[in-house]
């Protein structure tokens, strides 16, 4: 039973333009939601969270939003880069524990 | 510089042997994590352990093992490989706060 998912394998976007990636979750006890970025053999990195007691959480060209009456969150990357070309992944976690992640989105920016 | 270091990056061997996958970090953190993954599919929890002496098995059945005897250092072990164990295995640490995970790099795992 996948607790997160990311219903879209992959999306393609023209360089400068908005990238959004979505992310549904079934696990009303989750508060914490993290995205991560991932090239082919390297380890997940870090990109934005978000706590469920807010709905928005921005860090430079990088928005989440979180719609906690839907259990979904989206990433919105903003203007696109070619060097945001990697695998997405959404997680989720309850009270800080262990994070349970979506198979990934694959994003690539056209330039 | 704080980090976390997988040994080795990338490992091809042959059905039947005993392998241990190297994860030393110098965050600082007390929770550690094994992780497989696929392409195209979740990261899927394979151990954890919250501290010296403590391990658990995660969300996935594994035929590996693990040991937590120092803080530094949490291997993995298969002991004896065969070709469905070949994936991405990855270790993370994670802050004591929030809950942000911290990875390595990974050990991308052949078993022929």
């Amino acid at each position: 039973d996948q607790q997160v998912k990311q219903n879209s394998p992959s999306l393609s976007v023209q360089e400068g333009r908005i990238s959004i990636l979505n992310c549904d979750y079934t696990n009303s006890m989750f508060d914490y939601f993290l995205w991560y970025k991932k090239y082919p053999a390297e380890g997940p990195t870090f990109l934005i969270s978000i706590s469920s007691i807010k709905d928005k959480n921005e860090d430079g060209r990088f928005t989440v939003f979180l719609n906690k009456s839907a259990k979904h969150l989206s990433l919105h990357i903003v203007p696109s880069q070619p060097g945001d070309s990697a695998v997405y992944f959404c997680a989720a976690s309850e009270y800080g524990n262990k994070l349970v992640f979506g198979a990934g989105t694959i994003l690539r920016v056209k330039s | 510089e704080a980090d976390i270091y997988q040994t080795p990056r990338y490992l091809v061997i042959g059905t039947g042997k005993k392998i241990t996958l190297e994860c030393s970090q110098t965050m600082g953190h007390d929770k550690m994590y094994w992780y497989q993954q696929d392409p195209g599919m979740e990261l899927h929890l394979i151990h954890y352990s919250y501290g010296v002496n403590s391990t658990e098995k995660g969300d996935l059945s594994s035929e590996s093992t693990v040991s937590r005897i120092r803080t530094e250092h949490f291997p993995l072990t298969l002991e004896s490989a065969r070709p469905s164990h070949t994936s991405q295995y990855l270790c993370a640490t994670q802050d004591r706060g929030i809950g942000k995970l911290f990875f390595g790099s990974g050990t991308q795992l052949s078993v022929l």
